[in-house]
């Protein structure tokens, strides 16, 4: 079955206590994505990849890492988390751009 | 990228055809129209996309109007599933980075 499936799906961490969330496809796409949500603000872009080693700002990048060293990863990397983001995460994939994207199931993520 | 323009809630009856109307009075002539839907926490869904054509997938059509400034996503029995946040994106294909817009959404209800 085609999928985006991240993990975890749910965090709950204290305050800069590094921290990855996985994402991973299983579609060969070569475009991935990572976005928050947050109310009344919508979904906002995070950091992207076109490709393998090719990654990009989004809209929100601060305060995240991002990674591609293969084509079906991409980890989203909270150096020094601050409850700033505490937020609800999203991982979206395509095939060679921000067209028609596949999301992951969201992970929900609590800084304290 | 243009900017759209979409109500911020609608009500449907169940069984009717419920129409989401969206604005896109600056688009230019290399910008398609795409359309996603959230289901309340859901990891958003692709839904369609038109550059000027009208077109119908299994889950619904898109009518643009001839000079391009509007759209409307037209879902033909709507069931109570359908119940989502309904975003309208426009977006130039082949342009350059990988960003990816997503504006505040129709909150469209569908009742019994």
């Amino acid at each position: 079955e085609a999928q985006v499936t991240q993990n975890p799906r749910y965090l709950i961490t204290v305050t800069g206590k590094k921290l990855t969330v996985t994402c991973s496809q299983n579609m060969n796409h070569e475009y991935m994505s990572w976005y928050r949500q947050d109310p009344g603000l919508g979904l906002r872009q995070i950091y992207y990849s076109m490709n393998v080693e090719v990654t990009d700002k989004g809209d929100v990048p601060e305060g995240y890492k991002v990674s591609r060293k293969e084509k079906r990863n991409f980890p989203l990397i909270l150096e020094s988390p601050s409850p700033n983001q505490t937020s609800l995460y999203f991982c979206a994939s395509s095939l060679n751009g921000p067209y028609e994207q596949y999301f992951g199931p969201g992970t929900r993520l609590t800084v304290t | 990228d243009a900017k759209t323009t979409q109500p911020p809630s609608m009500d449907c009856a169940e069984g009717r055809a419920a129409n989401l109307p969206c604005n896109h009075s600056t688009i230019s002539g290399n910008e398609y129209v795409y359309w996603y839907r959230q289901i309340h926490s859901q990891g958003p869904q692709y839904i369609i996309h038109g550059l000027k054509n009208n077109e119908t997938n299994e889950m619904a059509s898109l009518i643009i109007t001839e000079d391009r400034k509007s759209s409307t996503l037209i879902l033909p029995h709507a069931t109570l599933r359908d119940t989502a946040v309904y975003y309208c994106i426009v977006r130039a294909i082949y342009n350059q980075g990988g960003k990816l817009i997503f504006g505040q959404g129709t909150e469209l209800s569908v009742k019994p």
